[in-house]
């Protein structure tokens, strides 16, 4: 079962503009939430993470905002840019571990 | 720094035939995972080790899949024999933890993946 859900496939937005990916999970005990970005033919590259003490994280142009109560995670990119266009997975993890549940990914395309 | 080395980049092979996937982490990273990602899909745990031992290995399948990590450093992936559904890129991270278990809510770090091998059964 999926425990991490992305429920968007794709995305496309205009350069400048924010891009919104969303991220739902089922499991109480995940603790620590990571975006990652892959680009076609590359392993998956860390973005930005985010601990459950916190509800929002920012580094440069992304700003991750976690809503425990509501199982959900989003993850902002402003102002969009061409380079940003790859597929962005939201991943967690529970109690003592580091292994990572993924979900299946959300394709962004920034168009110019 | 170096990043994580994985070969063959792709390998081809029929049903039923055997294939071995080769990383060499990260030098001083003590946890090691072997990750699925099947086209469409998120990345899938199958193994991970910390230094040579196997932490969890619940969604590996065990009868036609094996890891090993001599020596706590690299690691092999075997898949023997290989089936259809186990055309997929298979992807191998690092990571630096400096405690195990770690607490709630703490830093995990990051995992370093590596470029993955693609592999096709026909």
């Amino acid at each position: 079962d999926q425990q991490v859900k992305q429920n968007s496939p794709s995305l496309s937005v205009q350069e400048g503009r924010i891009s919104i990916l969303n991220c739902d999970y089922t499991n109480s005990m995940f603790d620590y939430f990571l975006w990652y970005k892959k680009y076609p033919a590359e392993g998956p590259t860390f973005l930005i993470s985010i601990s459950s003490i916190k509800d929002k994280n920012e580094d440069g142009r992304f700003t991750v905002f976690l809503n425990k109560s509501a199982k959900h995670l989003s993850l902002h990119i402003v102002p969009s840019q061409p380079g940003d266009s790859a597929v962005y997975f939201c991943a967690a993890t529970a109690n003592s571990g580091y292994a990572l549940n993924f979900g299946k990914g959300t394709s962004l395309l920034v168009t110019p | 720094e170096a990043g994580v080395a994985q070969s063959p980049r792709y390998k081809i092979i029929e049903k039923r035939q055997s294939v071995a996937f080769w990383c060499n982490p990260i030098s001083g990273h003590a946890t090691l995972y072997w990750y699925q990602q099947i086209l469409g899909q998120g990345p899938k745990l199958l193994i991970q080790f910390q230094n040579n031992g196997v932490v969890d290995d619940s969604q590996l399948p065990k009868d036609r899949f094996s890891a090993e990590r001599l020596k706590g450093v690299d690691s092999t992936l075997k898949i023997q024999p290989a089936k259809l559904e186990d055309s997929a890129v298979y992807l191998c991270a690092s990571s630096p933890p400096t405690s195990y278990p770690r607490r709630q809510g703490e830093h995990t770090g990051e995992l370093f993946f590596g470029e993955g091998s693609r592999l096709t059964v026909l």
